[in-house]
């Protein structure tokens, strides 16, 4: 089975410095999507980033980016000029075609300092 | 275009009572799939429904029940609730697959 792993249980960063969330996972499938999740205090799930396996060419979305090493099954999300609005849990996440279920990382938990 | 729509968001019940979850996807998603949140357990992963046929099932008991209906809304179904049944439940939509899911905000169930 499909396992995501999240070693950072928590994280800080300084306002408008940058900050990398660490993600592993395990699987024997060659084609499949990861995922970077943020869920604030408001509860609700938000995608920040998504990869797609077959692409070589790491994914960004504005200030968020991540480093996909497929052969090491590494995939780690960087944050930069990092902001207040950016506090919350980041959960990893796997998804395989067939599958129908995302598999989460027990998340990390991210406090901005001002 | 409105996002995914949970109902209620909170919601107390007492030891072996059963409730019922409410989940509307965005307007066109056919795949609505549920997950129960807790402190100890994380993400876990209940079941997929796709044009109201269940498609995966996560390992829990079969007091865990869902359906779907033909305008793609879901319900989930807990009977014989237990203490540990205390959790958010999120649901998501997806036109297929969860090669990008959108979650609603959760239905947060206190049993006691």
């Amino acid at each position: 089975a499909q396992t995501v792993t999240q070693s950072q249980p928590e994280m800080s960063v300084q306002e408008a410095e940058t900050v990398t969330l660490s993600c592993t996972y395990d699987t024997s499938e060659s084609d499949y999507y990861l995922f970077w999740y943020k869920q604030p205090p408001s509860r609700q799930m938000i995608l920040v980033i998504r990869q797609e396996a077959y692409k070589q060419q790491n994914a960004t979305e504005n200030r968020f980016s991540v480093n996909f090493q497929k052969a090491a099954k590494s995939f780690s999300l960087k944050i930069s000029d990092s902001q207040l609005g950016d506090a919350a849990m980041y959960f990893c996440a796997y998804y395989q075609g067939g599958s129908e279920k995302l598999v989460f990382g027990k998340g990390t938990k991210l406090t901005v300092n001002p | 275009k409105a996002g995914v729509t949970q109902t209620p968001r909170y919601l107390i019940k007492t030891r072996g009572q059963q409730v019922t979850l409410s989940c509307s996807p965005i307007s066109g998603h056919r795949s609505v799939s549920w997950y129960q949140q807790t402190p100890g357990q994380g993400l876990q992963f209940l079941f997929e429904y796709f044009s109201e046929t269940q498609r995966n099932k996560g390992n829990f008991p079969g007091r865990f029940s869902g359906r779907q209906f033909s305008n793609s809304r879901s319900e989930m179904n807990v009977s014989t609730l237990e203490l540990g049944d205390s959790a958010l439940y999120l649901c998501a939509s997806s036109l297929r697959g969860h090669t990008e899911a959108f979650f609603g905000q959760g239905t947060r169930l206190t049993v006691v």
